[in-house]
């Protein structure tokens, strides 16, 4: 089947501005998180949702940043006034409720002129 | 979550062995060793994950010693497209948040 889409691909703003991010994660996966990927660095945890349980947002990095999930399909990342240390690569993995492994998406490269 | 040492780079050639080691020497009890593996331009991608001894399949394999303070990679045969970030991550995997913590890998260069 399908695997994790993420929209768009490449996202170019200006600084101080709003972007929306979108995670289509694989249907029946009920655990949903997001990544942020900076260049040459490793992967930072952002946020994580789980069912219809309260989403775990300890690695978002300031309240500029927030997410929502559909029940358990579509998730969107919002980053508000945007800056220039935003700029990374953003990333979007599902799993099952059990079971080790993560499915990424391509993720969203997003550049903050 | 434990931390994780591992090379920040190696190099080997098509056809031999590679193996990247991992330290984790605060490895807790109900913690499994998972290994990512990330081409440029995409998400990451699980290759093993074991918890102690030895995990084999058609990728790879993880070698874990008894004090399970360390892991190693095994990569059989690497070719071109082997080329890629790998990564060692600790963690638990019977908590309701499961979220990965990845380091800065390993950057395996394998050359003609």
């Amino acid at each position: 089947g399908a695997g994790v889409s993420q929209s768009p691909s490449n996202k170019v703003t200006e600084k101080g501005k709003d972007v929306e991010l979108r995670c289509d994660p694989i249907s029946g996966h009920t655990a949903l998180y997001w990544y942020r990927q900076r260049l040459g660095q490793g992967l930072e945890f952002l946020i994580y949702f789980q069912g219809n349980s309260a989403p775990d947002k300890s690695g978002l990095p300031s309240d500029r940043f927030s997410a929502e999930r559909t029940g358990e399909s579509v998730s969107t990342l919002t980053i508000q006034r945007t800056q220039q240390e935003d700029s990374a690569v953003y990333l979007c993995a599902s799993s099952l409720a059990q079971g080790p492994e993560q499915f990424f998406g391509p993720g969203t490269r997003l550049t903050v002129l | 979550l434990a931390k994780t040492t591992q090379p920040i780079s190696m190099d080997s050639y098509e056809g031999q062995e590679v193996n990247i080691t991992c330290s984790h020497n605060n490895i807790a009890t109900n913690d499994y060793i998972t290994w990512y593996q990330q081409f440029p331009s995409q998400g990451p991608r699980f290759i093993i994950q074991g918890y102690k001894t030895k995990v084999t399949n058609e990728v790879a394999s993880l070698f874990i010693p008894a004090d399970r303070k360390s892991s190693t990679l095994s990569l059989p045969r690497v070719s071109l497209s082997d080329t890629a970030v790998y990564y060692c991550l600790v963690g638990p995997m019977d908590t309701g948040r499961r979220a990965l913590t990845f380091g800065s890998g390993t950057r395996l260069q394998v050359q003609p």
